[in-house]
């Protein structure tokens, strides 16, 4: 079974700072994928930012990054520069490899609130 | 492209009415889903696509029905739903279903309202 948990119902963040948004996961697959997405108020979800379990290093998009920490089974999302169009919803989401191929799992979410 | 399209953007039917939802893609990915997700709440997977076939029901109702066309489509249909069925139905496509190692694409998702 996989699980993912997100602590932090909501943020908020003034614009311009850093943030972090925290998520710990939980699976028996050996081999699985972490992914971030942003979903605005409009309700696509958009894809942000990918980690293979098996990566060596910390993925980086643009201002966003993944703090990866696989034996604390954690995998926090760090946006940098926070700007007003970051409010939204944001989700934690793993896929397996194996035995839960195809299946995503998704956190509770975190809702971010960008102050002007 | 890295776009999945979906329609309509709302719906609204009543419970016996019988309606689809569609979805597109043109990235020549092998997997497509459906999740449905209410206000507030994580997208819940309803079906797995893999290669055209259906590889993965969540236990979802026979009141949903979907189908897969070809590799660019794929369809719900809705036949005498509830009103507790009213939420955002949200279809993606990936490269492939059997791997963990490559992201979903969502669409845009389909506002439906069952009365």
């Amino acid at each position: 079974a996989q699980k993912i948990t997100q602590t932090q119902p909501g943020m908020f963040v003034q614009e311009k700072e850093a943030v972090t948004l925290d998520c710990t996961y939980d699976t028996s697959d050996p081999s699985y994928g972490l992914f971030w997405y942003k979903q605005p108020s409009s309700g696509e979800m958009i894809f942000l930012i990918y980690q293979g379990s098996y990566d060596q290093q910390n993925a980086t998009e643009g201002r966003y990054s993944l703090n990866f920490q696989k034996a604390r089974k954690s995998a926090n999302l760090v946006i940098s520069a926070s700007q007003l169009g970051d409010s939204a919803m944001y989700f934690c989401a793993m896929r397996g490899h194996n035995t839960n191929a195809g299946k995503s799992t998704f956190g509770d979410g975190t809702t971010l609130t960008v102050k002007p | 492209d890295t776009e999945v399209t979906q329609t309509p953007k709302h719906l609204v039917m009543g419970m016996t009415n019988k309606k689809s939802l569609k979805c597109e893609q043109h990235m020549g990915h092998r997997a497509m889903y459906w999740y449905k997700q209410k206000a507030k709440k994580p997208p819940e997977l309803m079906f797995v696509y893999s290669y055209e076939k259906l590889s993965i029901n969540e236990s979802v109702p026979s009141r949903f029905s979907p189908e897969c066309p070809n590799s660019s489509l794929l369809n719900l249909h809705l036949h005498a739903l509830q009103p507790e069925d009213s939420a955002l139905y949200l279809c993606a496509s990936s490269q492939e279903a059997s791997t963990g190692i490559n992201e979903q694409f969502f669409g845009p998702g389909t506002r439906l309202t069952v009365l």
